[in-house]
C-alpha cells in the first residue's frame, strides 16, 4: 500500500512568488492535515480538509490556502513568499478526522521549501 | 491554546542504555491525547507511541515506554536498550478529544545514539 506521496520533494523560490504543493494521502483516507516545520518551532499546524472541506484551520495567515479535491488529493498554496515561509512543509492523512485519537497519522516526506 | 515543551534540544545515549526524553504541556482540559512521535533522518513522521489522559496506566510498546503525570502536565519517554535506529529527531504532541487531527507539536530533541 502506497504511502503519503508529497511532490515536489525539494524547491526553490524568491520572495513574492508563489508555491502549490501536493499531498496524495493514502489510498482510502480521506483527512488530509499540513503542518509547517521550522528548526526551533516544531510543526505548526496549517488546515486539516475532509470531504472536500475545510474543518480546520491553524493560526496562519491567509497567505495560505488549500483545497482537497474529490479523490481526497490536497494541495496547498503560499502566496507572495517571504523568507520566514522557508520550511519543511509535511502532509499527514489518516481514514477520517477522528482517527486521529488514536494517533495514527500517517506523514509523508514533505517538501522542501526555500524561499530565497 | 495548548502549548507543549521540550526543553531538552539534544541528548544522546550510548548503545543498549537507556534515555529519558522529557515533555511538558499546558491544557485547561481534562479530556486529550498523546503522543510520541519519531522523525528519522529520511523525515517521515512516524508514531512511538500513545497515551489517553483518562488511562492512569502508562503506555508501554515493547523498549518505549511513557511516565505520565496528569497532575504534573508532564509525559516523558523512556526508551531502555538503546539501538542505533533509534537515533531520530523526537516530538511530543497534544491532541484534544475534539479538534479533528490538530495536534500541537513541541520542538522536538534530537537524540544521538553513540555505538
Amino acid at each position: 500500500k502506497a504511502g503519503v506521496t508529497q511532490t515536489p520533494r525539494y524547491l526553490i523560490k524568491t520572495r513574492g512568488q508563489q508555491v502549490t504543493l501536493s499531498c496524495s494521502p493514502i489510498s482510502g483516507h480521506r483527512s488530509v492535515s499540513w503542518y509547517q516545520q521550522t528548526p526551533g518551532q516544531g510543526l505548526q499546524f496549517l488546515f486539516e480538509y475532509f470531504s472536500e472541506t475545510q474543518r480546520n484551520k491553524g493560526n496562519f495567515p491567509g497567505r495560505f490556502s488549500g483545497r482537497q479535491f474529490s479523490n481526497s488529493r490536497s494541495e496547498m498554496n503560499v502566496s507572495t513568499l517571504e523568507l520566514g515561509d522557508s520550511a519543511l512543509y509535511l502532509c499527514a492523512s489518516a481514514l477520517r478526522p477522528g482517527q486521529a485519537n488514536t494517533g495514527e497519522l500517517f506523514f509523508g516526506e514533505g517538501s522542501r521549501l526555500t524561499v530565497l | 491554546a495548548q502549548t507543549v515543551t521540550q526543553s531538552q534540544p539534544e541528548m544522546s545515549v550510548q548503545e543498549a542504555e537507556t534515555v529519558t526524553l522529557s515533555c511538558t504541556y499546558d491544557t485547561s482540559e481534562s479530556d486529550y491525547y498523546l503522543f510520541w512521535y519519531k522523525q528519522p533522518p529520511s523525515r517521515q513522521m512516524i508514531l512511538v507511541i500513545r497515551q489517553e489522559a483518562y488511562k492512569q496506566q502508562n503506555a508501554t510498546e515493547n523498549r518505549f515506554s511513557v511516565n505520565f503525570q496528569k497532575a504534573a502536565k508532564s509525559f516523558s519517554l523512556k526508551i531502555s536498550d538503546s539501538q542505533l535506529g533509534d537515533a531520530a529527531m523526537y516530538f511530543c504532541a497534544y491532541r484534544s478529544q475534539n479538534t479533528g487531527n490538530q495536534f500541537y507539536f513541541g520542538t522536538g530533541t534530537s537524540l544521538t545514539v553513540i555505538p
